[in-house]
């Protein structure tokens, strides 16, 4: 079936350390991937996707690479701040289909 | 825009007790879905709405379960004869439609129950 594995945490940084969460996925065809980011006591967010091989999703410093050949989704972040503070999930939706298949997330502390 | 509203926030419950929770739509979003999230786990999949029409159902939703949107707005999730197992954080999303970016999907605060 499709699933979705992350790297588990919690992945504890310093202030302007360098960020990797990886996140691997199984499924037939080529799905869309997707990263969304739980802040404490908020609803799930969506932090950036990529719909086909070799794009690139990004948004507020973070980055994303569909790697098709590798089925990989590895979330990256060049200098994390306190307030990156939060849980990660890795996500994936058939085209077509409407569900989102979830990892079981990866929360990030990043201390001053 | 107000955002995905879901209410209550959290809910207490004994064993074997009905239970109902709401969720509100970022307005003109047609469609609506319900995943559920354990502790330590990613959201699942619940069933989604079309309008009003229910479209597709995991077989997470056994038939303890009952989701309705009846006028295509809001969306209700009844939990009849509560267990323990039930426990967990119902979170609603929502969508504008097809096509593209009108895929993406908004998550409202979740509710979390509790069975005790």
């Amino acid at each position: 079936g499709n699933s979705v594995t992350q790297m588990e945490g919690p992945v504890t940084l310093s202030e302007e350390a360098f960020l990797t969460i990886n996140c691997t996925y199984t499924a037939t065809g080529y799905p869309s991937l997707f990263w969304y980011v739980q802040y404490p006591g908020e609803g799930l967010q969506l932090l950036l996707k990529a719909t086909k091989a070799d794009d690139k999703g990004s948004n507020k410093g973070f980055e994303a690479t569909y790697r098709k050949e590798t089925t990989s989704f590895h979330l990256e972040k060049g200098s994390v701040q306190v307030s990156d503070s939060a849980v990660y999930f890795c996500a994936l939706r058939y085209t077509g289909f409407q569900k989102l298949v979830f990892g079981t997330g990866t929360r990030l502390l990043v201390s001053p | 825009d107000t955002g995905v509203s879901q209410d209550p926030r959290h809910k207490i419950t004994k064993r074997g007790q009905n239970v109902t929770f709401r969720c509100d739509p970022i307005s003109e979003h047609n469609r609506l879905y319900w995943y559920r999230q354990t502790l330590g786990q990613g959201p699942e999949f619940l069933t989604y709405f079309q309008n009003e029409a229910q479209l597709e159902k995991s077989r997470l939703l056994s038939d303890r379960f009952s989701a309705e949107r009846p006028k295509g707005s809001f969306s209700t999730l009844e939990i009849q004869r509560t267990e323990q197992g039930d426990s967990a954080m119902y979170l609603c999303a929502s969508s504008l439609g097809v096509g593209g970016g009108r895929n993406e999907q908004f998550f409202g605060p979740g509710t979390r129950l509790t069975v005790l």
